[in-house]
């Protein structure tokens, strides 16, 4: 059974702070990786999609890393702001599991006091 | 804006009850998801489709079935209501083939089972 593990479970800043948390999976097999926000009461949003080794993608303040080799993405906020808080999810495809299926972990729930 | 909606919010049933929970989007995506998401456990799919009369099991079909019978809709049937089923429900859909498209979710079912 794959498995995709994020940590910190959470994580409690201050505003301005910037701060990072990992997502760590299988390294074989690999063909996509997957970053989701969810914000309470809402639905889940993609931040990001990753395939290659070494990509490294942004989106605002949001930015994300992949190392397929070793098996892990890191997902940093610069200057986080109380409506960054939300819950990150990972999620993870790989060749051989069926088309539908993303392997997802359990998230990271960020809180940001103003 | 791309749409996936679910029919309810929150939805409070019996026992034993048969329950349908209602997905439809607006973007003529191909693939479309239904997962759960319990505490302390990432979101896992319990049926998936890529064409319409087409589904997938996916890691948790027990006591689910589904029904796609138009391309936009795709609904998830609770045949006999237990309170192990109780959880949070979301519908999600992607575009094509492609295994590194981005879901696209609705904002969720809470369902209690008493």
């Amino acid at each position: 059974i794959l498995n995709v593990e994020q940590s910190p479970q959470s994580l409690h800043v201050q505003e301005g702070d910037s701060t990072n948390f990992t997502c760590s999976f299988p390294s074989s097999n690999f063909y996509a990786l997957h970053w989701y926000r969810w914000e309470t009461a809402k639905s889940p949003e993609a931040l990001f999609v990753m395939t290659l080794n070494g990509d490294e993608k942004k989106k605002g303040r949001i930015s994300a890393t992949l190392n397929t080799k070793e098996g892990y993405s890191y997902l940093y906020i610069k200057g986080s702001q109380p409506e960054d808080s939300a819950t990150y999810l990972c999620a993870l495809k790989n060749y051989g599991g069926s088309q539908g299926n993303l392997i997802f972990g359990k998230g990271t729930k960020l809180s940001v006091k103003p | 804006d791309v749409k996936v909606t679910q029919s309810s919010r929150y939805l409070v049933k019996r026992t034993g009850e048969k329950v349908f929970l209602e997905c439809v989007q607006d973007m003529d995506h191909e693939n479309m998801f239904w997962y759960r998401q319990d505490p302390g456990l990432g979101l896992r799919l319990i049926y998936f489709s890529y064409d319409v009369k087409m589904k997938e099991k996916g890691d948790i079909p027990e006591g689910y079935s589904v029904s796609r019978e138009k391309k936009e809709r795709f609904s998830l049937i609770l045949e006999s209501a237990s309170t192990n089923q109780t959880s949070m429900y979301l519908c999600a859909s992607s575009r094509g083939q492609s295994l590194n498209e981005k879901l696209f979710f609705g904002s969720g079912t809470q369902l209690s089972v008493l």
